[in-house]
């Protein structure tokens, strides 16, 4: 089955800086990969997803790379701010109708 | 749109009782629910996946006599925790999915907050 990693587990930034969260998967029919933003004790949010006919997208301040080729997507996060503070995890999935496959999550933290 | 909800939002009981978790799919037809359950500082674990009118689909280790999942209707699925012991204690989630509202997407539900004493 999906087998999906996550690097790093936390990654501390200064308020202003970027940060990148990257994750790989195994199947190869996986075709869709949406972030989430979890806060403590709440639900998952989603952020931005991809799916496998694109490489990048990007929204505002928020940026997901997918190389297929390489099976691996990267969250990307510009001029952070302390309420980006959270938990996030990167996911895939067969698409619609299929389960999603969690990575272990980041701790990011943003220092002001 | 696309408003899932749960209830409880927490509940608290003795080992070896029973409780049943609701998941409401209130603004779209949910075709497929999700089951997830969330440990302290860990990710997202897939329970089982539903589909309205048919049994649930239960993930390699997850005990289905134990966590019985119902999807009566496209609005509603319900997981119950039977005999629950303190090591079912956890954040347990549902999502669900609708071909009306996106092809892909998942919404979850704010989760439920299980302790078992």
């Amino acid at each position: 089955g999906e087998n999906v990693e996550q690097h790093p587990s936390t990654l501390s930034v200064q308020e202003g800086d970027s940060a990148v969260i990257k994750c790989t998967y195994s199947d190869s029919a996986s075709n869709y990969f949406p972030w989430y933003k979890q806060e403590l004790g709440k639900r998952p949010q989603l952020i931005i997803d991809i799916r496998s006919n694109v490489g990048e997208k990007k929204d505002q301040r928020i940026a997901v790379t997918l190389n297929k080729t390489a099976k691996h997507f990267s969250l990307h996060i510009t001029e952070t701010q302390p309420e980006d503070s959270a938990v996030y995890f990167c996911a895939a999935s067969r698409g619609y109708g299929n389960k999603l496959v969690f990575g272990a999550g980041t701790i990011l933290r943003v220092k002001s | 749109g696309a408003v899932v909800s749960q209830h409880p939002s927490w509940v608290i009981c003795k080992s070896g009782t029973s409780v049943k978790i609701e998941c409401r799919s209130l603004d779209f037809q949910a075709t497929t629910m999700f089951w997830y359950r969330q440990f302290p500082k860990q990710s997202l674990m897939l329970m089982a996946t539903s589909n309205e009118g048919s049994k649930a689909t239960y993930e390699q280790g997850v005990e289905k006599d134990k966590f019985l999942i119902n999807h009566a209707s496209l609005t509603l699925s319900t997981l119950t925790v039977t005999s629950a012991h303190p090591e079912d204690s956890s954040f347990y989630i549902c999502s669900a999915t609708s071909s009306s509202v996106s092809t892909d997407t998942q919404y979850f539900g704010p989760g439920t907050r299980l302790t078992v004493l």
